[in-house]
């Protein structure tokens, strides 16, 4: 299967600061990819589609301003949580989307960033 | 309704039996079905994927899809403790270009 990664895997940082995640796919080109935030113990909530070269898309009730989204090359999607605030603490994972010619496009997920906020 | 419906468990099964999981849509032009498995504090990891009524084996997994229902199911043999974990049914909604995921069940494997 594809590899998507994601980096750091691990972050904690005062409140007040910004974050930024990367997410890249590693042996395909994306040109879409997805952002998601999970609560202990809850399901995977899609937060945003990252398209690149383009504006991304957000789920409703996802703040824009409050986290930031680039996808700047085929490889590469950022998310920057701006003013982290502890309520922003979770665990963010990204997926990218293999697009195949023939038969149907698949997401595979990166490892995940575990987000403190202090 | 939710658009992806599962059990949320948890399914305990001995080691060595079948386990069955099973899922349910209701976007009836669905096409694309994928079942992922996501270990406690991991991030989910594609297991298989299912386009056509019927099933599809691979190792000890076979997806099962049956559209006229809006079934799909995951079957796992021989299960093994290490397949204790949560496994979330997925669907492609092309209205939407986006994956829509059931709440997931959770497996546990006795040994």
């Amino acid at each position: 299967g594809a590899v998507v990664s994601q980096h750091p895997s691990r972050v904690i940082c005062k409140s007040g600061t910004s974050v930024k995640i990367e997410c890249r796919s590693l042996d395909f080109q994306a040109t879409t990819m997805f952002w998601y935030r999970q609560f202990p113990k809850k399901s995977l909530m899609l937060m945003a589609t990252s398209n690149e070269g383009s504006k991304a898309t957000y789920e409703q009730g996802v703040e824009k301003d409050k986290f930031l989204i680039n996808h700047a090359s085929l490889t590469l999607s950022t998310l920057t949580v701006t003013s982290a605030h502890p309520e922003d603490s979770s665990f963010y994972i990204c997926s990218a989307l293999w697009a195949v010619t023939s038969g149907t496009d698949t997401q595979y997920f990166g490892p995940g960033t575990r987000l403190t906020v202090l | 309704q939710k658009e992806v419906e599962q059990n949320s468990g948890p399914l305990s099964v001995p080691e060595g039996a079948i386990a069955s999981l099973n899922c349910t849509y209701s976007d009836r032009v669905s096409q694309s079905f994928f079942w992922y498995r996501q270990y406690s504090g991991k991030s989910p990891e594609l297991i298989m994927s299912i386009y056509s009524n019927g099933d599809k084996e691979d190792g000890r997994f076979t997806a099962q899809l049956n559209k006229a229902s809006q079934y799909v199911s995951l079957l796992i043999r021989d299960s093994q403790p290490s397949d204790s974990a949560t496994y979330l049914c997925a669907v492609w909604m092309d209205s939407s270009y986006k994956l829509i995921f059931g709440s997931g069940t959770r497996l546990l494997v006795r040994p």
